[in-house]
């Protein structure tokens, strides 16, 4: 069983819907991350966030420690917000465990 | 600041050749990481460095040897490659010791590397 899961793998939408991703973990931990990855491969950190509920633009990261799950939500999407996005968790006090991704591809 | 540089962006290797694939970060990181992608899988850690003349194996390290020449660069090499080892490779850093809000990993932007 993967210590980092993501569901789901795929996911297509309409420009303006709503998205959620979702990411569950198996170990214990104090914080998760979110990461973007483009089109053109490049990868940015989103958010590190440890508790409640953390918000940049039109992105929301939730966590809820005691469930060991995640989500991060995009409102209002856009067909720029395409990409991989890609969770993971903290071990060993500074390497992390990442997720699979979830794909996103947003159309016009 | 470039942030987090590799070179090079793209390479075709033939099985048995060698070749390092260089990192460097302008950020004053201590901590310097290399990854490989494949389809389907997370980012795999190949190697990590936690300062300036250490370094340890990470999930995938056979077939690779690291470099942490110093503070800034770290090095990855493949001594003779396999096509097992056709994949994208991602540098990272860290800050150590970083606040809550400082406590993220800054990617390069990969090598693609294709061992025929």
């Amino acid at each position: 069983k993967n210590e980092v899961e993501q569901s789901p793998q795929n996911l297509t939408a309409q420009e303006g819907e709503f998205i959620t991703i979702n990411c569950s973990y198996s170990v214990g931990i104090s914080a998760l991350h979110w990461l973007q990855q483009h089109p053109g491969g490049g990868i940015v950190s989103l958010f590190m966030l440890s508790s409640g509920k953390k918000k940049h633009g039109r992105l929301i990261a939730t966590i809820n420690i005691q469930e060991k799950h995640s989500s991060l939500h995009i409102t209002a999407s856009h067909p720029r917000d395409s990409a991989v996005y890609i969770c993971a968790v903290p071990y060993n006090t500074d390497k992390l465990i990442f997720g699979t991704g979830t794909r996103l591809q947003v159309f016009p | 600041n470039a942030g987090v540089t590799q070179t090079p962006k793209f390479q075709v290797l033939k099985t048995g050749q060698s070749m390092t694939l260089q990192c460097a970060q302008d950020m004053n990181h201590n901590s310097m990481y290399w990854y490989r992608q494949d389809p389907g899988m997370g980012l795999r850690l190949i190697y990590y460095s936690a300062s300036e003349g250490t370094t340890d194996k990470g999930e995938v390290p056979n077939g690779y040897n690291v470099s942490r020449l110093n503070k800034r660069e770290f090095s990855l090499r493949l001594e003779s490659a396999a096509p097992s080892q056709t994949s994208v490779y991602f540098c990272a850093s860290r800050k150590a010791r970083a606040s809550a809000d400082t406590d993220t990993q800054y990617f390069g932007p990969g090598t693609r590397l294709t061992v025929l």
